[in-house]
């Protein structure tokens, strides 16, 4: 079946250092792809999606790239803060909806 | 405020008893959704809901049962059953059969059973 597979963390960095978090998926098909937010104690927000091959999502500074060719769905940003501490998940569509997630990674931004 | 109200937050139950967690929507989505959250695990999807009065087993069913009686509405019951009931529960709602994906998740339930 389809899956999304993500580094494992945590990941450590100092304030406006740059940050990527590896995302791959297997998939039949064409699925949509997302990133997921959850700050601590909160439910997960949608942070970015791309809906076909070589779409850029972008949202508050974070950057992925729709790659077919290598299956990868990578998060960047270029200067992360404090408050963009929080688990980061990578997910995939699989019809109507049915979100396949990733286990999460756990960003921790030092000041 | 439009979103997703769910109660309670916090939630001990001891071995051997049911319990309900509640899942509010008015969003006016059609399709609801209950997650399960454990460390190291992400997210797997309990049931989901695409209209009223109907539901679908998700990857990890066995344990659960829910009812979709109104649209704003999709309570989770986690039954006695359920060997290892402890964990994060998260319920989440979508536009529907023309939206491109998007979930919209509430806060979460933490169940801890004694």
């Amino acid at each position: 079946g389809n899956s999304v597979t993500q580094m494992e963390g945590p990941v450590t960095l100092s304030e406006e250092a740059f940050l990527t978090i590896n995302c791959t998926y297997t998939a039949t098909g064409y699925p949509s792809l997302f990133w997921y937010v959850q700050y601590p104690g909160e439910g997960l927000q949608l942070l970015l999606k791309a809906t076909k091959a070589d779409d850029k999502g972008s949202n508050k500074g974070f950057e992925a790239t729709y790659r077919k060719e290598t299956t990868s769905f990578h998060l960047e940003k270029g200067s992360v803060q404090v408050s963009d501490s929080a688990v980061y998940f990578c997910a995939l569509s699989e019809g109507f909806q049915k979100l396949v997630f990733g286990t999460g990674t756990r960003l921790l931004v030092s000041p | 405020d439009g979103g997703i109200t769910q109660s309670p937050k916090y939630l001990f139950r001891k071995e051997g008893q049911n319990v309900t967690l509640s899942c509010e929507q008015n969003l006016n989505h059609d399709a609801m959704y209950w997650y399960r959250q454990d460390p190291g695990q992400g997210l797997r999807l309990i049931y989901y809901s695409q209209i009223v009065n109907d539901f679908q087993k998700g990857d990890i069913a066995e344990g659960y049962s829910v009812s979709r009686e109104k649209k704003e509405s999709f309570p989770l019951t986690v039954t006695s059953a359920q060997k290892n009931p402890t964990a994060f529960y998260l319920c989440a709602s979508s536009m529907g059969r023309m939206n491109t994906g998007e979930l919209f998740f509430g806060e979460g339930s933490r169940l801890t059973v004694l």
